[in-house]
């Protein structure tokens, strides 16, 4: 049973290009959270989704910022126009219950 | 306005001796709070759950404690080995607008001395 994986594991972007950022949660699961982590900080909730909705955006930036779960295909969390400041790692979990979540690897997104 | 603290200090202890982490919070009413360990550039990894109405919860070396009074949970790992330092993270469910999400702590970085 493979895990919750994401890609790409590193991400490169320019100020003022688009980053998208893919999450494929395990099988079976249909509960998807994304999670902004910096540098020696804790995990920040961004986005809770289920498939073809948004849950709980309360995390997120009202701005630049969006996710997605659709019913087929990865979840995807997609952010335009970065800023140096969106440099982070971001983490996907999913989870079948309300019970331990499972995450990915992560992304480490650097905008230079 | 709602808090989780985790002791932000690393935790230097000897191997085989009993390592304890601390999560306090205010202002919340958690029904589950969980553990996870992370090791670095990595994603954190399901440890253990407590729900509220469990005081006590074990697995192999870990146990975990859960005072809904003191609002605090203690993390536990016995006889301790360095394969073991990491930092360890604690996150407790928030109900609000009609869902459930985890907030996570800080992390507590242990690092287990051979």
């Amino acid at each position: 049973n493979a895990g919750v994986m994401q890609n790409p594991r590193h991400l490169v972007r320019r100020r003022g290009q688009e980053a998208r950022l893919r999450c494929s949660p395990m099988k079976g699961h249909s509960h998807v959270y994304w999670y902004r982590q910096l540098p020696e900080e804790g995990l920040k909730f961004m986005v809770y989704l289920q498939k073809e909705n948004i849950i709980d955006e309360s995390g997120m930036p009202k701005e630049r910022f969006s996710a997605e779960f659709p019913k087929e295909g990865p979840s995807i969390l997609r952010i335009q126009q970065v800023v140096r400041g969106d440099s982070a790692a971001y983490f996907c979990a999913s989870s079948g219950t309300r019970d331990e979540q499972y995450f990915g690897p992560g992304t480490r997104l650097t905008v230079t | 306005s709602q808090k989780i603290e985790q002791n932000s200090e690393a935790l230097n202890i000897q191997e085989g001796k009993t390592a304890t982490l601390t999560c306090n919070y205010t202002n919340y009413s958690p029904a589950y709070l969980q553990w996870y360990r992370q090791d670095p550039g990595r994603g954190p990894v399901f440890l253990l759950l407590i729900r509220e109405n469990e005081k006590e919860k074990r697995k192999e070396r870990l146990k975990v404690t859960f005072d809904t009074t003191l609002k605090q949970s203690l993390f536990h790992i016995t006889a301790s080995q360095p394969a073991d330092s990491a930092t360890y993270l604690c996150a407790l469910d928030s109900f609000s607008s009609g869902t459930y999400k985890y907030i996570f702590g800080t992390g507590t970085r242990l690092k287990v001395l051979a």
